[in-house]
């Protein structure tokens, strides 16, 4: 079965950081590009980070770049996110989510910035 | 303020059908595909809708896609009480770099 599991979530100081995981299976992880996703609560979807399947592209989104950083580790099947200078506005449910489609996506994981 | 504009909510009866819009740029939709999601509360979001009119499988073809020029559509024939569900655009945006989505569009069954 396809499947993409997050954790890492935690409840955050301003200013912290925090390093989320996404874990695949049932699939050539290697073969696919990975993104983030995330959901503050009660709002809409934003796109957060994208890494192609070679790990040579990486994008971010305006609100969190220089802030975020993307990576993924092939021998682990895995997708990192390490978020540094945490905000407020950066509490949200954190998805990881496969391929330019966002074909398949995790359960996510919550994280929350406050004091 | 989203990027892609949607309608912040739709409504139909039971076998009605539905069309959601999705409004962009020729940065974005105009010169990208177009996806569309669908998510229930306390879920993970699910693909519906992926190169502006292709269904994944296991999508009923209730569902269906379009886009024209720098808009894209989501169409649902025959409603049904479980589609009330709340639908996201999506689209590639070459100003940004990035991904970019509507605000979502809750879709009520009366």
């Amino acid at each position: 079965e396809v499947q993409l599991m997050e954790s890492g979530g935690a409840l955050v100081q301003p200013g912290g950081s925090v390093r989320l995981s996404c874990e695949a299976s049932g699939f050539t992880f290697s073969s696919y590009v990975m993104n983030w996703v995330r959901q503050a609560p009660g709002k809409g979807l934003e796109w957060v980070s994208y890494i192609s399947s070679s790990s040579d592209t990486i994008h971010y989104a305006d609100s969190v770049r220089g802030r975020f950083t993307i990576s993924r580790d092939f021998a682990n099947n895995s997708l990192y996110l390490q978020m540094n200078s945490l905000r407020a506005e950066d509490t949200a449910v954190y998805y990881c989510a496969r391929d330019d489609a966002l074909d398949v996506w995790g359960q996510g994981t919550m994280v929350t910035v406050s004091s | 303020q989203s990027v892609l504009t949607q309608p912040p909510s739709a409504s139909g009866t039971p076998g009605q059908s539905v069309t959601i819009s999705c409004s962009g740029s020729s940065s974005n939709i105009g010169s990208h595909y177009s996806y569309w999601y669908q998510q229930f509360p306390g879920t993970a979001p699910k693909l519906l809708i992926y190169r502006n009119n292709q269904r994944p499988s296991g999508v009923t073809d209730r569902f269906s896609g379009s886009k024209s020029g720098t808009s894209a559509s989501l169409a649902i024939s025959g409603l049904r009480s479980e589609d009330e569900a709340d639908y996201y655009c999506a689209a590639w945006d070459d100003s940004l770099s990035g991904r970019v989505f509507g605000g979502g569009t809750k879709l009520t069954v009366l």
